[in-house]
């Protein structure tokens, strides 16, 4: 079965400030998906990762892809409030279709 | 906006009751998907229909039934519900699920609350 962990769950960090969200999962896959989530509102897909060694930015949020150490990480760069929601990472396996969600990171970015 | 409509945004029911919950697509996409999403708990997979054939029971009770008419309209039906099927129930599309990069489009959701 497959498992998805992420951590940390919460994270509340300054304006302007770094930090990384990682995603790590139990079998092979080579499909990783990362999600954001605000609050009452739908999951919105950020990235698509589909290869080992992949990497995907978008404005100051990178996501990169490590299939060997079944890792994904999502870098945050100078982080803004605009930032402030839930990320998902999901991991494609077995059927196609069949996305293993993680628990979600809450990020509060604050002032 | 996603194109994947949800309604309602919020229900209570009582136990006895039987209720339904509609999603709509307006993305031309060939796969829909009911997902749970409880406190604490990670996205749970439902059901998946592809060309309105469900292909996907995550081993899901039977209080829950859906039902797919067409490739752009999803529906659960609910009945006899207990008070922990209390969860936002998301639906979601996405264009196949053959190609290896099927990125969910989602709604934004029906709360539902059993009391």
């Amino acid at each position: 079965e497959l498992k998805v962990e992420q951590n940390p769950l919460f994270l509340s960090m300054q304006e302007g400030k770094n930090y990384t969200i990682y995603c790590n999962y139990s079998t092979t896959s080579d499909r990783l998906y990362w999600y954001r989530q605000d609050p009452g509102k739908s999951l919105e897909s950020l990235f698509v990762l589909l290869s080992n060694g992949a990497v995907k930015q978008e404005g100051r949020l990178m996501a990169s892809l490590d299939t060997k150490a079944r890792l994904s990480t999502l870098h945050i760069t100078a982080a803004v409030h605009d930032l402030s929601a839930t990320y998902f990472c999901a991991v494609g396996g077995g059927s196609n279709y069949k996305l293993t969600f993680g628990k979600g990171t809450l990020l509060t970015v604050n002032p | 906006e996603t194109g994947v409509t949800q309604t309602p945004r919020h229900l209570v029911m009582g136990m006895t009751n039987k209720k339904s919950l509609k999603c709509e697509q307006h993305l031309g996409h060939n796969a829909m998907y009911w997902y749970k999403q409880s406190a604490k708990k990670p996205l749970e997979l439902m059901f998946v229909y592809n060309f309105k054939e469900q292909t996907e029971n995550n081993s899901v009770p039977s209080r829950f039934s859906p039902e797919c008419p067409n490739s752009s309209h999803l529906f659960l039906h609910l009945h006899t519900l207990q008070p922990e099927d209390s969860a936002l129930y998301l639906c979601a599309s996405s264009q196949e699920f053959t190609g290896g990069n099927e990125k969910l489009f989602f709604g934004s959701g029906t709360q539902l609350s059993v009391l």
